[in-house]
């Protein structure tokens, strides 16, 4: 257990629906990052937070959106969802912005019908 | 930008024969070094990193990877690999100043018995 937390563990939905991904962060840290992996395009970066604030932005759609909240969880939100989007969703976490050492979550897996 | 290449998609090797996988990079500024393993249906654990020092650095369960900075390579090595060493490995980059890690696609590593 790497103490960062993801749920679901499996999404199964149909295409164009709106669907929600949660990540807890490991204790006492405060950036979380947002890593898409898919067969084709491998694991892409999609963005971070740091304590409630966006600090980076990758190669994240316009219909996927994202926040962290007070207590520091975080919400990846994917809507109009496409067959394309169907991949494995990781969260990690780091104690702070510039830190490099990541701890990731087991991911959330989205199957897109 | 920053590009991370895993030379070899696929490595298989028999048990208790050394492996090397490759990792070139691409940068121009100072990085820190980190290789990932993926086991079966699993997150990403971190298996070793180097951030300054002794470029050669040691990891979990035997592994061993050699910072070279004029190739601007990063492979990773371990003497003799056992069954349970089946898994995807992947190397990543952080630029200093940026704000994640840029990763390669992954060698899937196979052992055979």
């Amino acid at each position: 257990d790497s103490g960062v937390t993801q749920t679901p563990k499996h999404l199964i939905t149909a295409t164009g629906q709106r669907v929600t991904l949660r990540c807890s962060p490991r204790s006492g840290d405060l950036s979380v990052y947002w890593y898409q992996q898919s067969l084709d395009q491998g694991l892409q970066f999609l963005i971070q937070y740091y304590n409630g604030e966006e600090r980076a932005k990758g190669n994240i759609l316009e219909r996927f959106s994202a926040q962290q909240f007070p207590d520091l969880h975080s919400e990846l939100n994917l809507s109009s969802l496409e067959l394309g989007d169907s991949a494995l969703y990781f969260c990690a976490s780091s104690v702070d912005s510039g830190a490099n050492v990541l701890t990731f979550g087991a991911g959330s897996r989205l199957t897109v019908l | 930008a920053q590009s991370v290449t895993q030379l070899d998609s696929q490595v298989p090797v028999f048990e208790e024969a050394p492996v090397e996988l490759r990792c070139n990079y691409s940068s121009s500024v100072s990085v820190y070094l980190f290789w990932y393993v993926q086991y079966p249906n699993q997150g990403l654990q971190l298996l070793l990193k180097y951030l300054s020092g002794s470029t050669l650095v040691k990891g979990i369960n035997g592994f061993e990877a050699e910072f070279n900075k004029s190739q601007t390579s990063f492979h990773l090595r371990k003497p003799s690999v056992h069954i349970s060493d089946t898994a995807e490995y992947f190397c990543a980059v952080w630029e200093t100043g940026a704000n994640n890690l840029f990763f390669g696609t992954g060698t899937r590593l196979t052992v055979i018995p």
